[in-house]
């Protein structure tokens, strides 16, 4: 089946240190893969994207690139701040979901907190 | 444009008992996703429903289920109540396929504590 695996946290950075989080997959085909963010009390906030390999998303900052001779998606930047202070999540839509199905797998999670 | 919105944010239940959970997607959203966010467990994908329908569901007990209204709302309801049925409850929202993976969009969640 689907899975995804993502490092265990928490991680703990000080202000402009760089930022990985590494996520795997297993999947058939050719899966979209995503990060999400959570910030504490809210739900969850598409972070980045990206639909097909050697794709690169990046959003705020955020970079991650579809590498699917490794099956990876590792989430990357390059000085954090204390507002990333947050817990983040690595997710895939399968290829084979099914017209219109979109279900989404998701790792864990890893808490990334940012101290000044 | 309003997000998703769920209620109530936190519910309080005694084991056995049943909850109901609402949530109303982005105005011109269709379909409608539940996951549960236990402690430890990340994201589990439980019910999708789609112009009304329930198009898919994840591994749960039949205890839980749920509906979609006509103007796409939707609830979620948890039957004899468990201690485990303790998590984070958020749905999701996205229109239909053919608009591009853009992702979905969460709501902020319900708290349900079993006791």
């Amino acid at each position: 089946g689907n899975s995804v695996t993502q490092m265990e946290g928490p991680v703990t950075l000080s202000e402009e240190a760089f930022l990985t989080i590494n996520c795997t997959y297993t999947a058939t085909g050719y899966p979209s893969l995503f990060w999400y963010v959570q910030y504490p009390g809210e739900g969850l906030q598409l972070l980045l994207k990206a639909t097909k390999a050697d794709d690169k998303g990046s959003n705020k900052g955020f970079e991650a690139t579809y590498r699917k001779e490794t099956t990876s998606f590792h989430l990357e930047k390059g000085s954090v701040q204390v507002s990333d202070s947050a817990v983040y999540f690595c997710a895939l839509n399968p290829s084979n979901s099914g017209a219109g199905s979109y279900q989404l797998t998701f790792g864990k999670g890893t808490k990334l907190s940012v101290i000044p | 444009e309003a997000g998703v919105t769920q209620s109530p944010t936190h519910l309080i239940k005694t084991r056995g008992q049943q909850a109901t959970l609402r949530c109303s997607p982005i105005s011109g959203h269709t379909s409608v996703y539940w996951y549960q966010q236990a402690l430890g467990l990340g994201l589990q994908f439980l019910l999708w429903y789609d112009e009304g329908e329930e198009r898919n569901r994840g591994n749960f007990p039949p205890r839980f289920s749920g509906r979609q209204f006509p103007n796409y709302s939707s609830e979620l309801n948890v039957n004899a109540l468990e201690l485990e049925d303790s998590a984070l409850y958020l749905c999701a929202s996205r229109k239909v396929a053919g608009t591009g993976l853009g992702g979905y969009t969460f709501g902020s969640g319900t708290r349900l504590t079993v006791v």
